[in-house]
């Protein structure tokens, strides 16, 4: 099984809302990172969040990493149709020396 | 400053032929990891590499895969005898150091295999 396993799957909003979604992870880690894919192209590095910090903003992007319950959320906050992609959480486990991915999740903004 | 490349971005094999892919990495980055990824999946680690040398490869296959990073040249990721379950993206992301993962990766666009 995944280290990592995002919630929802999909997820379908209209532009102007916020998007929310979760990644579950099993084991110790020293850091959670989230990555951006666009259809068919690589994946976007979007934020950093380490094993000791609890919140982390950069712009329209709110991560929270909660290590008791082994989760993080991300908020995308005033969606815009250019968010639609595939939102995956990757973590790094203590000691590790590669990222692990979860499934991710298809966030469609509708315009 | 080009990013991680990859090529072919498409690359069509008959069952049985061989798949050669190729990652060049930013440059100065000498850390390499590849990644697959099916249809709808997230993507599944297969190799890390640093030149001339394999550091992990507990997620490639046993039989079929193998990857190198030369001292001079990109890092080939090589399937021999394809078969149509090797169809899938293949990623590659680079890193300046060792703890490149501990700063997040750069990835190339990838290699769109597909087996026929």
């Amino acid at each position: 099984s995944q280290q990592g396993e995002e919630d929802p799957q999909a997820l379908s909003i209209q532009e102007g809302e916020n998007a929310t979604m979760n990644c579950s992870y099993k084991t110790s880690i020293n850091n959670l990172q989230w990555y951006r894919q666009n259809s068919g192209r690589g994946l976007v590095h979007l934020i950093l969040i380490r094993s000791n910090e609890r919140e982390k903003h950069s712009g329209r992007l709110r991560v929270t990493l909660d290590t008791s319950k082994k989760s993080s959320s991300l908020l995308i906050t005033a969606s815009r149709a250019a968010d639609t992609a595939s939102y995956f959480c990757a973590t790094v486990k203590a000691a590790g020396n590669k990222l692990t991915f979860g499934g991710g999740t298809r966030v469609l903004v509708k315009p | 400053n080009a990013g991680v490349m990859q090529n072919p971005r498409h690359l069509v094999r008959r069952r049985g032929q061989e798949a050669r892919l190729r990652c060049s990495p930013m440059k100065g980055h000498s850390h390499v990891y590849w990644y697959r990824q099916l249809p709808e999946e997230g993507l599944k680690f297969m190799v890390y590499l640093q030149k001339e040398n394999i550091i992990d490869e507990s997620g490639m296959p046993k039989e079929r895969f193998s990857a190198e990073f030369p001292k001079e040249g990109p890092s080939i990721l090589r399937i021999q005898q394809v078969v149509r379950g090797d169809s899938a993206a293949y990623f590659c992301a680079s890193s300046p150091r060792s703890d490149g993962p501990n700063y997040g990766y750069t990835f190339g666009s990838g290699t769109r295999l597909t087996v026929v």
